[in-house]
């Protein structure tokens, strides 16, 4: 697996207190992404970086921020956390190239919102 | 933005027997299409990709196949194992900077 660690791996928490995420990587690769994974929604994208300080939204990106201000950390913060956003949540990163574009996940971050 | 559908979202064969499972992308300007397989409570792992500009890729007992026209792409795994069982996801990228996935097919290789 690439040098890609999320922590914490679990966590509950309750509705309305602010969690944040963490994604640290090795690879000193230049993008990294977090997802959400739901039963029958597949990997949605949440915010992505293109590089330190540089971020964009995905998809599914109302009720989280992200920063990123260094090349190996990626934090995914969800402000006032819903029962919506219990989810399964991986941290990817890749380093497009001319000829590759490949995207490697974490080990994924259980958050259960009560 | 760019929609992936994927078929079917289950699928059980026969030791030994060959799978398939079908995506179509909406974005004509994708041009990058990866295969995830995902085991329970795994990460997903890339098992095979390819881009716009080849038709089809071979690994071992796993290929893809590209119709840029039609805009649909495949996932074929041949002479299937147990170990095979997984969900698997297909994604679609134009930029590598996002990539959109479908919903995942959940594979049954019964022995």
């Amino acid at each position: 697996d690439a040098g890609i660690t999320q922590s914490p791996r679990h966590k509950v928490t309750e509705t309305g207190t602010p969690v944040t995420l963490r994604c640290h990587q090795t690879e000193n690769h230049r993008y990294m992404y977090w997802y959400r994974q739901d039963p029958g929604h597949g990997l949605r994208l949440i915010h992505y970086s293109y590089g330190v300080k540089d971020t964009d939204k995905g998809e599914v990106s109302d009720g989280y921020s992200v920063s990123r201000s260094k090349t190996e950390d990626f934090l995914l913060t969800l402000e006032s956390a819903t029962s919506s956003q219990t989810s399964v949540y991986f941290c990817a990163i890749s380093e497009r190239t001319s000829g590759s574009n490949e995207q490697y996940f974490g080990p994924g971050t259980r958050l259960t919102v009560t | 933005g760019e929609n992936v559908e994927q078929h079917p979202s289950t699928l059980s064969v026969q030791e030994g027997d060959s799978a398939v499972i079908k995506c179509t992308y909406s974005d004509s300007a994708s041009n990058y299409f990866p295969w995830y397989k995902q085991e329970l409570g795994k990460r997903p792992q890339l098992i095979i990709d390819i881009r716009s500009n080849v038709g089809e890729k071979k690994d071992q007992r796993i290929a893809v196949t590209l119709n840029k026209t039609a805009k649909h792409f495949s996932l074929h795994i041949t002479e299937t194992q147990p170990e095979d069982s997984a969900v698997y996801f297909c994604a679609a990228s134009w930029t590598g900077n996002q990539f959109y996935f479908g919903t995942g097919t959940s594979l049954t290789v019964i022995p």
